[in-house]
């Protein structure tokens, strides 16, 4: 069946740096994209980025764009995000998503499979 | 850039049948995507393009669009339906995945 199984929460400090895993099974890891999705406490969800299956394609929120970086490693099965800068806003659970569209050069938003989370709290 | 807005809260008798609804200009371009979150869980998604439902979801759950608005029907709600639900679309300017803010769905 399919898994998602993000790692790496935790507590980082203002302007540090941290990197998320997303570890994928269950599915052809190779033929879909990826998406990381975020939610504030008490908030709502919160699109962060997204790659495509080939890795070639990445779109970022605005709100993480040039300080988040979303990478794919096939040979892991893994999905990445590296947080650079985080601020406190940044403080949120953060899900990993399997995008449904197979073989998709662009990321669709339709995401059907989701892993647990992982907490991640920035604060000095 | 484009958003998705829904109602904060909703409520519904036992039994009944309730709609929530999605509103947003992205959504005459694109179907709209409708996820189930209760307390603590991850989100699971239960209606996906024109009308459709992913295994294991029960057909109580419906999807149906009039211009800009996007809606999910649970005809029949039970007590296990009580959660969030959210939409989501996409922007077709830069192709950015959107969430609307959320539907808090209450079973009396």
């Amino acid at each position: 069946q399919v898994q998602l199984v993000e790692s790496g929460g935790g507590v980082v400090q203002p302007g540090r740096s941290l990197r998320l895993s997303c570890a994928a099974s269950g599915f052809i890891f190779s033929s879909y994209g990826t998406h990381w999705v975020r939610q504030a406490p008490g908030k709502g969800l919160e699109w962060v980025a997204a790659v495509s299956y080939d890795g070639k394609n990445k779109l970022y929120a605005d709100s993480v764009k040039g300080r988040f970086t979303i990478s794919r490693d096939t040979s892991e099965t893994t999905v990445y995000l590296q947080m650079n800068s985080p601020t406190a806003g940044d403080t949120a659970v953060y899900y990993c998503a399997r995008d449904s569209w197979r073989l998709a050069l662009t990321p669709s938003y339709i995401l059907d499979y989701w892993g647990q989370g992982t907490q991640v709290t920035v604060s000095s | 850039s484009s958003e998705v807005t829904q109602d904060p809260a909703v409520s519904v008798a036992l039994g009944q049948t309730v709609r929530i609804t999605c509103q947003g200009d992205s959504l005459r371009g694109y179907y709209a995507s409708w996820y189930q979150q209760k307390p603590g869980q991850a989100p699971i998604l239960v209606i996906y393009g024109k009308n459709n439902r992913p295994s294991g979801i029960p057909d109580r759950f419906s999807g149906s669009y009039s211009g800009s608005t996007a809606s999910l029907t649970i005809t029949g709600a039970q007590a296990e339906d009580e959660a969030d639900y959210y939409c989501n679309s996409r922007d077709s300017s830069d192709n950015h995945v959107l969430f609307g803010g959320g539907t808090k769905l209450t079973v009396l």
